[in-house]
């Protein structure tokens, strides 16, 4: 299996568009999670999905953001309008039982 | 919100030498995981610690779960470079709804000086 697969790796966007970030999980893990990462904040939870299923988004934000998961094999994380605070990296991680795994990150930078 | 405070927040020390780093909390965990990160890549688990005063092994770290299962340490044995990155620590909860959520500490970034 290739890990936890997200991208894309980077991405730069001006203010006020739309920003969207995927990410594949492992096969045969059941938890997803999106997790954003700053030098002031460290990481952050911010929505996790069980069984296909949004289980906890109170780390989200503000409703510029959402998240979905159509199916098991895919997820996204979707900003709009996107704003300079939003810049950080972003992780999607999955797991199952105690075994987590975290994909390479997306580094979103809002000019 | 169940916080995870870390410390040291940074360790920078010569190589061969011991560390402890802290993971404390007020809230009790089902589980606590550590992992490390290095730059431009995210967080690999190292460990899982379950068990209230459970101690794990992995080659010169040891990790130790405390007995009220609300904090941890981590120790490395005669440090080498390889060893920098941040190291993270990660309390598991259960929801209401029977799902585990992993709630992370503030980190602590570690280098080892050659």
């Amino acid at each position: 299996d290739a890990g936890v697969i997200q991208s894309p790796r980077h991405e730069v966007t001006e203010m006020g568009q739309e920003v969207t970030l995927r990410c594949k999980p492992i096969s045969g893990h059941n938890s997803l999670f999106w997790y954003r990462q700053t030098m002031m904040r460290g990481l952050e939870l911010l929505i996790y999905f069980n069984n296909n299923v949004p289980i906890d988004d109170s780390g989200m934000p503000e409703d510029r953001f959402s998240a979905k998961m159509p199916n098991a094999s895919f997820s996204t994380l979707k900003i709009q309008p996107s704003e300079p605070r939003d810049s950080a990296v972003y992780f999607c991680a999955s797991r199952h039982l105690f075994w987590a795994f975290f994909g390479q990150g997306t580094r979103l930078t809002v000019v | 919100t169940q916080l995870l405070e870390q410390s040291p927040q940074f360790l920078s020390i010569q190589e061969g030498e011991n560390l402890t780093v802290y993971c404390n909390s007020s809230s009790v965990f089902s589980s606590l995981q550590w992992y490390r990160q290095e730059p431009g890549e995210g967080p690999v688990l190292l460990v899982t610690v379950v068990t209230g005063g459970e101690v794990k092994k992995l080659k010169r770290l040891t990790f130790q779960f405390g007995d009220a299962r609300k904090d941890s340490s981590l120790h490395i044995t005669a440090a080498q470079p390889g060893d920098t990155g941040l190291y993270l620590c990660a309390g598991a909860t259960v929801s209401n709804f029977g799902n585990e959520k992993l709630t992370f500490g503030t980190g602590t970034r570690l280098t080892i000086i050659p």
